[in-house]
């Protein structure tokens, strides 16, 4: 299968200030990236879907000011969660499909646990 | 816009038990219905997908069925290993440039030794 690299896997960051998380695919060419937000013990919520060269589409009740999404190359994309509280703190996941073909898989990143302090 | 809900919640069985996991979807514009497997602080993994135009489909233990009138389709795992214990989510989407999933709540599987 192909591989889609998240980075970082945890930070940990104070109360204010911004982070960036970054999805790559390594060995296919993305067209659409997706960026879900993990509760414990809950199910993946989409928070938006990015398609290279153009905006993100952000889901309902998600700010698309605090989380700044670029998907600048067919094989990047990066989730900044700016001024970051608490509250914020979560598990962040990322897939990539494939830029080919009908009912394509997506496969995901391994994950990013942000914790704000 | 899609909805899709999974039960149970949380499934315990021994090993060597079969375990079902259900769930339904809203939009008959879907055709295209992944499983994934997540264990505790992984990555989701695909484990079996189906399409609207089968109606079941195997892979060794895992087994998947679709009732499109119906809206439901179904996991299948026989013959259950403590190693299968995993949060399990099934999603419905659209296909081609409409992909998007939307995932059930999922489903956390138990396998007791």
């Amino acid at each position: 299968g192909a591989v889609v690299s998240q980075h970082p896997s945890w930070v940990i960051c104070k109360s204010g200030t911004s982070v960036k998380i970054e999805c790559r695919s390594l060995d296919f060419q993305a067209t659409t990236m997706f960026w879900y937000r993990q509760f414990p013990k809950q199910s993946l919520m989409l928070m938006a879907t990015s398609n290279e060269g153009s905006k993100a589409t952000y889901e309902q009740g998600v700010e698309k000011d605090k989380f700044l999404i670029n998907h600048a190359s067919l094989t990047l994309s990066t989730l900044t969660v700016t001024s970051a509280h608490p509250e914020d703190s979560s598990f962040y996941i990322c897939s990539a499909r494939r830029a080919t073909g009908e009912n394509t898989e997506a496969f995901f990143g391994q994950g990013t646990r942000l914790t704000v302090v | 816009g899609e909805n899709v809900e999974q039960h149970p919640s949380t499934l315990s069985v021994q090993e060597g038990d079969s375990a079902v996991i259900k769930c339904t979807y809203s939009d008959s514009a879907s055709n295209y219905f992944p499983w994934y497997k997540q264990e505790l602080g992984k990555r989701p993994q695909l484990i079996i997908d189906i399409r609207s135009n089968v109606g079941e489909k195997k892979d060794q233990r895992i087994a998947v069925t679709l009732n499109k009138t119906a809206k439901h389709f179904s996991l299948h795992i026989t013959e259950t290993q403590p190693e299968d214990s995993a949060v399990y989510f099934c999603a419905a989407s659209k296909g081609g440039g409409s992909y998007i999933p939307t995932f059930g709540r999922g489903t956390s599987l138990i396998v007791h030794p």
